[in-house]
């Protein structure tokens, strides 16, 4: 079956560090892949879109990249604060499925 | 950006009860809208596709009759949970599809029911 994976749970850095969040998929690349930013309680916010036939997407201290060949995209918070501090999901653009998220802590 | 709200943003009801769920796309029309439901520390689970105009698509395992998906609008999806029990208790999210495929998603509605 399709899947879509957060390989870590939880990832705990200093402040002024780069997060980098792994999401893997199976089988066929997907059109594209979305990341979210969750906060407890509340619903997920739109960060990013990447599609199969683009490398890198940059939106301020964030970067995603898209890898077709490893079947894998990162997501990068550069220059990490505090208030980065949720839950990061990654979602499967043909069906919308959603990884099942990793916990970022940003530690001052 | 892209707005979505969700009404209510909570609800208790009694078990065998029914309750509505709106979603509604407040600056853009969509299509196509999502029904997902999430647990706690858990994430979240595909429910149905909505699609305006059309019958909606439910994900296997999830009870057509149960929760009844209702698209009438460029703006506006509802579910309703029919006879509610216990363990339907979830925070349920809507989310709606723009027109480059990003998705918004509604703040959801933490439903106990009792």
């Amino acid at each position: 079956s399709q899947k879509i994976e957060q390989n870590s749970e939880a990832l705990n850095i200093q402040e002024g560090k780069t997060a980098t969040l792994t999401c893997n998929y199976t089988n066929y690349s997907p059109a594209y892949l979305q990341w979210y930013r969750q906060d407890p309680g509340r619903g997920p916010v739109f960060l990013l879109l990447i599609r199969e036939n683009e490398k890198e997407k940059r939106k301020e201290r964030l970067k995603v990249t898209f890898d077709t060949t490893l079947k894998q995209s990162l997501f990068h918070i550069t220059a990490s604060q505090p208030a980065d501090s949720a839950t990061y999901l990654c979602a499967r653009g043909s069906d919308m499925r959603f990884g099942a998220g990793t916990r970022l802590t940003v530690k001052p | 950006g892209a707005v979505v709200s969700q009404h209510p943003s909570w609800v208790i009801c009694k078990s065998g009860t029914s309750v509505k769920i709106e979603c509604r796309s407040l600056d853009f029309q969509a299509t196509t809208m999502f029904w997902y439901r999430q647990f706690p520390k858990q994430s979240l689970m595909l429910m149905a596709t909505s699609n305006e105009g059309s019958k909606a698509t439910y994900e296997q395992g999830v009870e057509k009759d149960k929760f009844l998906i209702n698209h009438a609008s460029l703006t506006l999806s509802t579910l309703t949970v029919t006879s509610a029990h216990p363990e339907d208790s979830s925070f349920y999210i809507c989310s709606a599809l723009d027109s480059r495929y990003e998705q918004y998603f509604g703040p959801g509605t933490r439903l106990t029911v009792t």
